[in-house]
Parts: structure tokens; C-alpha cells; sequence
């Protein structure tokens, strides 16, 4: 079955520079979320988007900005990039039905700030 | 969401059952209980979930208390494969409501 599809799998930026995260979910799949997990920790929400609209917004820096597309897939852009970004990047779907709305991941970025 | 808690880690022999408790006393009517787990550096893998009744799919069994405070997550024959972070998430199950991780049981599967 198809899974959730991330690029790149691992980015090295350094200081100050931008980055671009993107995820192509799950097909028919219209939601999808951003994790961040950093070293050690439990992954932390970032911000969900359903049909191309913010739906909700978690601990997201105001140096990250994210959009979905027409097509579903979306993008995490990161600027002014800092040493504490380094983390473990992890975009998830899910479905939006009346019966249960599983979310799945995908495997991650890796963003390594030097 | 409702919070839950759960032991931080646990030891399971290879073969055995593993049970792990997750108690969730302020879950709403609404609110389902998830299981997820993740495996070192690799996406959350989807488990099992279930609302009040006990669940069962090829990966595991969830039971769920008759008053829904607490959950046990049961995986029949565990492997090493096994060895993981676990959790276990309650959250509205329709519409876009994201999945809020707290810390989780680590469990290591000993041959």
C-alpha cells in the first residue's frame, strides 16, 4: 500500500540558511500534519492543514511556514535556519470521514543545521 | 486532548505476551484510544485503536477498561523486532484532530 512520501531524507543547511520539507500523503488522504522531533525527545506537532487550510497550529516557530497544494502534497519551508532545528522532520495523513480517520507518517527528514 | 500515562519502560522476553498499561482517567465520551509505536529514528507506525470495545488486528489486541480510564496494549508473541517506543494517544477520531505524543513506554525485548 501506498505510504506517505517525504523529501529529502536528510538536508544539511547551515546557520541562517532556508529549507524545504516536502510530504505527498497518502492518496485520497486530505489532511496532513508536521511533526518535529528533536534528539531524545517525543515528536512535537507543528501545524496541520485540511483541504489546503490551516486546520490547526502547534509550537511552530514564526521562522516555519507551511502550505498545502492543490494536489494535497505540502511543503515546510524553514527559515533563518538555527542550530536547535537539527531534528528528525515527520509529515503525516489521514483521511477525513465520519468512521475514523487513522493518521499514518512517513519516515522522516532529516534536517542536520551546521 | 485528554492526557495519558504509562510506565517509561518495560522488559519483555522474546515469545512472550507483552501487556502495556496506559491509563487515561480524563478520556471524553468521544475520544478514542490509540497505539502507536517507534521503532529508533523511523516514522510513528500506526498500531491499533478502539473507542470501548476490545479491538484485535494482526499486530496486537487492545483492552479497554468497562469505564474507559485505562487501556492495556497486548502484543501476543513479541520479537525483537518488537523493541520500541510505545504510545498510547487519546484523541477525537473524526475531522483533523492531530495526534498529541507524550512520553511513551520503552520496551526492550530480550532474546
Amino acid at each position: 500500500a501506498a505510504g506517505v512520501i517525504q523529501s529529502p531524507r536528510h538536508l544539511i543547511k547551515e546557520k541562517r540558511e532556508t529549507a524545504t520539507l516536502k510530504c505527498y500523503p497518502i492518496p485520497r488522504h486530505d489532511t496532513v500534519y508536521w511533526y518535529q522531533q528533536g534528539p531524545g525527545q517525543d515528536p512535537q506537532f507543528l501545524i496541520s492543514f485540511y483541504e489546503k487550510m490551516q486546520s490547526d497550529k502547534g509550537s511552530i516557530p514564526d521562522r516555519f511556514s507551511a502550505q498545502q497544494f492543490s494536489d494535497y502534497h505540502s511543503e515546510l519551508n524553514m527559515s533563518s535556519l538555527e542550530l536547535g532545528d537539527s531534528a528528525l522532520y515527520f509529515c503525516a495523513s489521514s483521511p477525513r470521514t465520519a468512521s475514523g480517520n487513522t493518521i499514518y507518517f512517513g519516515e522522516g527528514s532529516w534536517l542536520t543545521v551546521v | 486532548d485528554a492526557k495519558t500515562t504509562q510506565p517509561p519502560s518495560m522488559d519483555c522476553a522474546e515469545g512472550r505476551a507483552a501487556n502495556l498499561p496506559c491509563n487515561h482517567s480524563t478520556i471524553s465520551g468521544n475520544e478514542y484510544v490509540y497505539w502507536y509505536r517507534q521503532i529508533h529514528s523511523q516514522g510513528p507506525q500506526y498500531i491499533i485503536h478502539g473507542l470501548k470495545n476490545n479491538e484485535t488486528n494482526e499486530m496486537a489486541s487492545l483492552i479497554i477498561t468497562e469505564d474507559r480510564k485505562s487501556s492495556t496494549l497486548i502484543l501476543p508473541h513479541a520479537t525483537l523486532r518488537d523493541t520500541a517506543v510505545y504510545y498510547c494517544i487519546v484523541r477525537v477520531a473524526t475531522g483533523d484532530y492531530k495526534l498529541s505524543f507524550g512520553a511513551g513506554t520503552t520496551v526492550t525485548v530480550r532474546a
